[in-house]
């Protein structure tokens, strides 16, 4: 079983539909989880990061994550086509260990 | 506040031969890390430094890659000798020390092995 599993996709949403990305992580140790996003040819960079149950909410962005089924999402509302982009689920492990799926790809049409 | 620096962006080598890449983490970041992402995949970890120790090196090939940070700050990547399968892009990346916070990344070097 992978670290850290995520459905590489496409995801096509509308413009402005909300887009959900998911993720699952194996560790229960874990500690921290990050969503990162990859535009084709660049680094990763961040979006959004929860270390706690429930929901977070970051203007167009909701992570959401349950330690117990050991699974992390990220909502996008109001979805662009800039948005359109790969999406990396990273988890932190223990010892600032991180971990990242295989991401999750977005295709947001106009 | 500078980002992690990394060179060189790009590098074409035969295979056999050998390959080195340099990483200057943010300032005061203790934490490193070099990732391999081969195209349409997730970064791969292969070394975790913190200061100039290895944290994690479980997925580092090491009878071809190694790495060092000898005084705590830069980095250097070397593959030696380099395979068709090593294409891919590195990733340099520094965090603090503060628990769970984000890791900041460089440009990446994109390594073509013909």
């Amino acid at each position: 079983q992978k670290e850290v599993e995520q459905n590489s996709g496409p995801l096509s949403v509308p413009e402005g539909a909300i887009a959900s990305l998911n993720c699952t992580y194996s560790d229960r140790g874990s500690q921290s989880f990050f969503w990162y996003r990859q535009y084709s040819g660049k680094s990763p960079e961040l979006i959004m990061f929860i270390y706690s149950n429930g929901d977070k909410e970051d203007g167009r962005f909701t992570a959401q994550l349950n330690k117990a089924s050991q699974y992390v999402s990220l909502l996008i509302r109001d979805s662009q086509p800039s948005d359109s982009a790969t999406y990396l689920c990273a988890v932190n492990t223990g010892f600032q260990k991180l971990v990242f799926g295989t991401g999750t790809r977005l295709l947001v049409s106009p | 506040e500078a980002g992690v620096a990394q060179s060189p962006r790009y590098k074409i080598i035969e295979k056999r031969q050998s390959v080195a890449f340099w990483c200057n983490p943010i300032s005061g970041h203790a934490t490193l890390y070099w990732y391999q992402q081969i195209l349409g995949q997730g970064p791969k970890l292969l070394i975790q430094f913190q200061n100039n120790g290895v944290v994690d090196d479980s997925q580092l090939p090491k009878d071809r890659f190694s790495a060092e940070r000898l005084k705590g700050v830069d980095s250097t990547l070397k593959i030696q000798p380099a395979k068709l399968e090593d294409s891919a892009v590195y990733l340099c990346a520094s965090s603090s020390t503060v628990a769970n916070t984000e890791a900041f990344f460089g440009q990446g070097t994109r390594l073509t092995v013909v």
